[in-house]
């Protein structure tokens, strides 16, 4: 089991509401990223954060945007949802920024947006 | 065209059949994932590969960096090993995952 946490679990907001997620490292890890997975499809990467700084980002707009903490822990913040907004959301906690290096997923929030 | 692509994309089978999954990828790569996902939930890494071979309890993986191929295999497949599994690939430049689009197993007892 990894030290990776998402909270909460399970989320339900209103078109046009604002929603923050919420990530744990592992602990060593300096670098949190946070992928998109609408049903039935593979995730998408959303952005990636590395000690407190966005380090590349996806093909998403500037509603979704992140925030990395000193302790390394992340927050995704999506404003003015949309119904195309519900999805799972993933992160993902590793060593580094580059590849090659062993990652730990959370076990995601699953988002609705009525 | 995906720059990760598996196969089969749906695989129903016997329990103690032997089962394997594959994945192509387009893409110089520094390291290649297999994961689990069980419904509705998070994502478990399973191996992370850069080369040759890893086995881990049933489970075998193995990676041909040429001709840019990996296979995941379940020996002595259990009910309990029903999930999608997913392979991901770290590009040599970027600092991304690439997702293929997963393989969903289900093992009948």
């Amino acid at each position: 089991e990894t030290g990776v946490t998402q909270s909460p679990t399970h989320l339900i907001k209103t078109r046009g509401q604002q929603v923050t997620l919420r990530c744990s490292s592992q602990s060593g890890h300096n670098t949190v990223s946070w992928y998109q997975q609408a049903l039935g499809q593979g995730p998408q990467f959303i952005f990636q954060y590395y000690r407190e700084e966005e380090n590349g980002r996806g093909n998403f707009p500037p509603r979704f945007s992140g925030l990395q903490f000193p302790n390394y822990s992340s927050e995704l913040n999506v404003n003015a949802l949309e119904l195309d907004d519900s999805a799972l959301y993933l992160c993902a906690s590793s060593l580094g920024p580059g590849g090659g290096t062993e990652a730990f997923f959370g076990q995601g929030t699953r988002l609705t947006v009525v | 065209k995906n720059e990760v692509e598996q196969s089969p994309q749906n695989l129903t089978a016997q329990e103690g059949e032997f089962i394997t999954i594959n994945c192509s990828y387009s893409v110089g790569i520094s390291a290649l994932h297999w994961l689990q996902q069980h419904p509705g939930g998070g994502i478990v890494s399973l191996f992370m590969l850069s080369s040759g071979k890893k086995k881990h309890g049933r489970l075998i993986a193995t990676i041909n960096i040429q001709e840019k191929h990996s296979s995941l295999h379940i020996t002595a497949s259990h009910p309990r090993d029903s999930a999608v599994y997913i392979c991901a690939v770290n590009r040599i430049t970027g600092n991304q995952f690439y997702f293929g689009t997963g393989t969903s197993l289900t093992v009948i007892p």
